[in-house]
């Protein structure tokens, strides 16, 4: 079956730990994207990916990194810099970056602060 | 840029009443509009997507959706609430990226209440 995976489903970050979460797609899209979901706030976008080995920022990069070393992958690190890193995070990957395009998300993963 | 306002964060329906769900769009140039559904604790599916033409845009599980240009909305219906119509709801709008992109910008989102 076609899809997008994120893992894990569940991530538990320690004060001044990086963590990366996973996002893999098998549907052949160009685009990926990473969101944030905060309760109460819809989801906003932190970085996106047109095309492999190219990325941009979105409305709330500040604290994130990403790579897109290959087409079906496109993690995401939270790293220390971010202070409040406590919200859903979800995938996303669309054919192509044109607008008007179908965006399809993944399953999310909770991020959670000890 | 563009916005998307979703009036109402909750919503409460008998089951077998009509759904309707608010969404008004600002937005420069012609939108392309969505709707999404998320479970909890789950991404957002895709309901329904306007881009050109036919103004009422049918979804799956029996929603719709009609764009009205003069009124700058695109709400969302279903005429009889079934117990597993209960989620959020997203309303979404797509715009362009300055250097090519695809934004989907969001409402704040609905949260559906189906009583029986």
């Amino acid at each position: 079956d076609g899809g997008i995976t994120q893992s894990p489903k569940y991530l538990f970050r320690k004060e001044g730990q990086n963590v990366t979460l996973s996002c893999e797609q098998n549907l052949n899209h160009d685009a990926m994207y990473w969101y944030r979901q905060d309760p109460g706030q819809g989801l906003r976008l932190i970085y996106y990916s047109q095309i492999v080995n190219d990325f941009q920022k979105g409305d709330i990069a500040e604290g994130y990194s990403v790579s897109r070393e290959k087409k079906e992958s496109f993690p995401l690190t939270v790293t220390s810099a971010q202070k409040n890193p406590t919200a859903f995070y979800l995938c996303a990957s669309s054919t192509r970056s044109g607008r008007g395009e179908t965006q399809y998300f993944g399953p999310g993963t909770r991020l959670l602060v000890l | 840029a563009q916005s998307v306002t979703q009036l109402g964060s909750h919503v409460s329906v008998s089951e077998g009443a009509l759904v309707l769900l608010r969404c008004n769009y600002s937005s420069s140039v012609p939108p392309y509009l969505f709707w999404y559904v998320q479970y909890p604790n789950q991404g957002l599916q895709l309901l329904l997507k306007y881009t050109t033409g036919a103004t009422l845009v049918k979804g799956i599980n029996g929603f719709e959706a009609e764009f009205k240009k003069s009124e700058t909305s695109f709400h969302l219906t279903k005429p009889s609430a079934h117990m597993s119509d209960a989620a959020e709801y997203f309303c979404a709008v797509s715009d362009g990226i300055t250097g090519g992109g695809n934004k989907l910008t969001f409402g704040t989102g609905t949260q559906l209440k189906v009583e029986l």
